[in-house]
């Protein structure tokens, strides 16, 4: 088993509409969980980050995590072309102090 | 947010010279950074964690003597590619955590493009 799934998409969403993206993971001792978006030919940047079971908003951002089901997830709300990117979840397994990454999801939004 | 630069953004270097790059955290102390590389459509590989005053620890695969990584400071690492290659023509992208963050995220400098001819 992976220690971090994320369907590589594309994931194709109409302008203003909610995108959904996903991410499971193996290590149940994982605590904290962050959001990446990169761009083609650009390095990632921050979304959101995540460590309590639940849900954390931001802007038009919102990240659920469920430590039980060991899932993670980032809606995006009313989706704008501007947000077509790859999304890459990541989180700290165990003890280490390196971020395990997924391979990402790619999110269009379309006209 | 918190602000991480590279420099230089791009270099070409012709095959057996040596290349540096810098990265710093601008308004935050890191006592950690993390160097990636990263082919045209392929996930990021780490390459390297930075910790501040001692070696880096290098992954797997990952040739330390051809990756020289230094972290003098809370908030400079460098990265320095010795003897480069062609098949060493990647984007390079350092990352930096927030010591005084209890989640620990981790900030993206803008990247390096390396050419090497």
């Amino acid at each position: 088993q992976k220690e971090v799934e994320q369907n590589s998409g594309p994931l194709s969403v109409p302008e203003g509409a909610i995108a959904s993206l996903n991410c499971t993971y193996s290590d149940r001792g994982s605590q904290s969980f962050f959001w990446y978006r990169q761009y083609s030919g650009k390095s990632p940047e921050l979304i959101m980050f995540i460590y309590s079971n639940g849900d954390k908003e931001d802007g038009r951002f919102t990240a659920q995590l469920n430590k039980a089901s060991q899932y993670v997830s980032l809606l995006i709300r009313d989706s704008q072309p501007s947000d077509s990117a790859t999304y890459l979840c990541a989180f700290y397994t165990g003890t280490a102090s390196k971020l395990t990454f997924g391979t990402g999801t790619r999110l269009q939004v379309t006209l | 947010g918190a602000v991480v630069s590279q420099h230089p953004s791009r270099v070409i270097c012709k095959s057996g010279t040596s290349v540096k790059i810098e990265c710093r955290s601008l308004d935050f102390q890191a006592t950690t950074m993390f160097w990636y590389r990263q082919f045209p459509k392929q996930s990021l590989m780490l390459m390297a964690t930075s910790n501040e005053g001692s070696k880096a620890t290098y992954e797997q695969g990952v040739e330390k003597d051809k990756f020289l990584i230094n972290h003098a400071s809370l908030t400079l690492s460098t990265l320095t590619v010795t003897s480069a290659h062609p098949e060493d023509s990647s984007f390079y992208i350092c990352s930096a955590r927030d010591a005084g963050s209890p989640a620990g995220e981790q900030y993206f400098g803008p990247g390096t493009r390396l050419t090497v001819t």
